[in-house]
């Protein structure tokens, strides 16, 4: 079975640009989330997706960030315009269901660089 | 302050080596307490999940324990490999909290 895949694997965009960033989850996964590690930091919740309803999006730094889950397969989050704070990894997770007990399966992550 | 302290934040040891790591947390409420191993490179692979209930949990030989009116856990591995060296995270939900993360490395 594969595993969550996560494109591109790295990014050096310009500080202006935009950049989107794709997530697959594991196949028959509703719950999809992301997360950020920003230089130096511990990772951070973005947002939890049910199927393709956002079901949390408490963590988004702000509204150059947005994330879609059209279908409810894949998913994708366009930062722009980019900034040189928005540097960092991005990763995905998916799960089967959503609970106490739940495990979610990390992605690789996409590696960040705003110049 | 994060909500979530690991100690210590590096550590190296021998093979064949035991060795703890440490997470506080003052996350409320709290759900669980998950332990992610994360090779350099790589995404978090889950090791452990602890509901408020539990008290510990293993998984080969990684045990962690959870003491939640202390508000405190630890990942215990015993008997360390080489493919141990990793950085170890905890992660309390309430709302997925990470803590920093502790680097392990285990030298031949």
């Amino acid at each position: 079975e594969a595993g969550v895949t996560q494109f591109p694997s790295h990014s050096v965009i310009e500080k202006g640009q935009t950049v989107t960033l794709r997530c697959d989850p594991i196949s028959g996964h509703d719950n999809l989330y992301w997360y950020r590690r920003v230089m130096g930091k511990e990772i951070k919740f973005l947002l939890h997706f049910v199927k393709e309803s956002k079901q949390d999006e408490s963590g988004m730094p702000n509204n150059r960030f947005l994330a879609e889950r059209t279908g409810g397969t894949y998913s994708t989050l366009k930062v722009q315009p980019a900034e040189l704070e928005d540097s960092g990894v991005y990763f995905c997770a998916s799960s089967y269901y959503s609970g106490a007990g739940e495990t979610q399966y990390f992605g690789p992550g996409t590696r960040l660089l705003v110049l | 302050k994060n909500q979530v302290e690991q100690s210590p934040q590096s550590l190296i040891i021998l093979e064949g080596k035991n060795c703890t790591l440490q997470c506080n947390y003052t996350v409320s409420p709290f759900s669980n307490l998950r332990w992610y191993k994360q090779d350099t490179g790589r995404g978090p692979v889950s090791l452990t999940i602890m509901t408020f209930s539990e008290n510990t949990k293993s998984n080969g030989r990684y045990t962690a324990t959870l003491d939640a009116d202390t508000k405190q856990s630890s990942l215990h591995i015993t008997a360390s490999q080489l493919s141990d060296s990793a950085s170890y995270i905890c992660v309390v939900s309430g709302d997925m909290r990470f803590g920093a993360g502790t680097r392990l490395t285990v030298k031949p």
